[in-house]
């Protein structure tokens, strides 16, 4: 099992371009999640997907958009990129509900110039 | 200010001997507490989780404590290797994770 998967794993863009990140599981799990961690700052929930069908934002949703294309992916959208979206940026997976485990992917690097 | 405090934000060990990490939270009550380890370039991955009856879990050289009262949780490395060098951080599952900021430790041989 490769767990949480993502891609790219680094990306540099220029203000105002868009752009999508792409992460994939094979838990077989209902609910996955992005995540946003910059310096000096706990991890901050963006958007996440209860189950199949369904998304709600979280913490930071502004500038993102996000789609749950079937159960295994959940893509993160940037539409407009701007500098304050530098940051790194983690998908998970859970079973059910934010209370159960999150499994983590390796992350995307991204750099808005 | 956060709720999920921890201390210290960094940290220096010598290859061999014992550390302590703090986490202090506002948090109550929660399902449970975790401890993640954040080696550079890579995700999260969980190391203990406690619910909050229990006051000690187990893992290992990772033993995480949970105090209640005081609302302090710790992590204990004992015999610390050069593997150990990470992050280390501390979240609090009520309806959803609250992320601390964090701890990074360093090893040195």
């Amino acid at each position: 099992n490769a767990g949480v998967t993502q891609t790219p794993k680094f990306q540099v863009l220029k203000t105002g371009q868009s752009m999508t990140l792409q992460c994939a599981q094979d838990m077989n799990h209902n609910s996955m999640y992005w995540y946003r961690q910059d310096p000096g700052m706990g991890l901050r929930l963006i958007y996440y997907s209860a189950s199949e069908g369904t998304t709600d934002k979280g913490e930071v949703p502004n500038g993102y958009n996000v789609s749950r294309l079937n159960k295994r992916e959940f893509s993160l959208r940037l539409e407009s990129a701007a500098p304050s979206q530098t940051s790194v940026y983690f998908c998970a997976s859970s079973e059910e509900g934010g209370v159960n485990e999150q499994f983590f992917g390796p992350g995307t690097r991204l750099t808005v110039l | 200010k956060n709720q999920v405090e921890q201390s210290p934000q960094s940290l220096i060990i010598l290859e061999g001997k014992n550390c302590t990490l703090q986490c202090n939270y506002t948090v109550s009550p929660f399902s449970n507490l975790r401890w993640y380890k954040q080696d550079t370039g890579r995700g999260p991955v969980s190391l203990t989780i406690m619910t909050f009856s229990e006051n000690t879990k187990s893992n290992g050289r990772y033993t995480a404590t949970l105090d209640a009262d005081t609302k302090q949780s710790s992590l204990h490395i004992t015999a610390s290797q050069l593997s150990d060098s990470a992050s280390y951080i501390c979240v609090v599952s009520v309806n959803k994770l609250i992320f601390g900021a964090g701890t990074r430790l360093a090893v040195h041989p």
